[in-house]
């Protein structure tokens, strides 16, 4: 059973809607990567967060830790937004990265 | 960008041959780590190094070793290629000296074994 886990695996929506991408994680994990691959491979780390809410631009991410759960959400949702987004888990003292298995956002001009 | 490089972008090798891949970290880091990425898969862990030592390792055979220079860049070798090897390989650096440190990813190297 992976550490972390993502759901959606895919989600196709139009574009402006609100979307919501939920992670799940397990204890020994204690922050998260929200990281963005577009197609070619390329990542880009989107937020890092142990507590609370952070926003950047159109991006949000909360994590709840009593509960193990992140969400990053995009408001305003635009086709460029299209790409795989990755939660990763960091284990505090080893650094190591534990990744969920992506969800494939597809936005629709 | 991060400021964080990889070289070669792409590279073609035959079984059972060795390869080195190349990590330039960005400036002021001091840790990097190496992921492997197979077709449809997400990443997973290799190794990493900090202050020029292995410092954790994920479920690689030994044929994966890596170096940290003192200028904390850093090469991953792979031994006897084989096809499974075949994947893009991330690197990805930090400063460790705080709590939770950000990671930063470099393009990739993608590796095709023949």
């Amino acid at each position: 059973k992976n550490e972390v886990e993502q759901s959606p695996q895919n989600l196709t929506a139009q574009e402006g809607e609100f979307i919501t991408i939920n992670c799940s994680y397990s204890v020994g994990i204690s922050a998260l990567h929200w990281l963005q691959q577009h197609p070619g491979g390329g990542i880009v780390s989107l937020f890092m967060l142990s507590s609370g809410k952070k926003k950047h631009g159109r991006l949000i991410a909360t994590i709840n830790i009593q509960e193990k759960h992140s969400s990053l959400h995009i408001t305003a949702s635009h086709p460029r937004d299209s790409a795989v987004y990755i939660c990763a888990g960091i284990n505090f003292g080893n650094e190591k990265l534990t990744f969920g298995t992506g969800t494939r956002l597809t936005i629709i001009p | 960008e991060t400021g964080v490089t990889q070289s070669p972008t792409h590279l073609i090798k035959t079984r059972g041959q060795q390869v080195t891949l190349r990590c330039s970290s960005q400036s002021g880091h001091n840790t990097v780590s190496w992921y492997q990425q197979a077709l449809g898969q997400g990443p997973q862990f290799i190794f990493q190094y900090y202050r020029e030592e292995e410092n954790g390792r994920g479920n690689f055979p030994p044929r994966f070793s890596g170096l940290q220079f003192p200028n904390y860049s850093s090469e991953l070798n792979v031994n006897a290629l084989e096809l499974d090897d075949s994947a893009l390989y991330l690197c990805a650096s930090s400063y460790r000296g705080g709590s939770y440190n950000e990671q930063f990813f470099g393009p990739g190297t993608r590796l095709t074994v023949l």
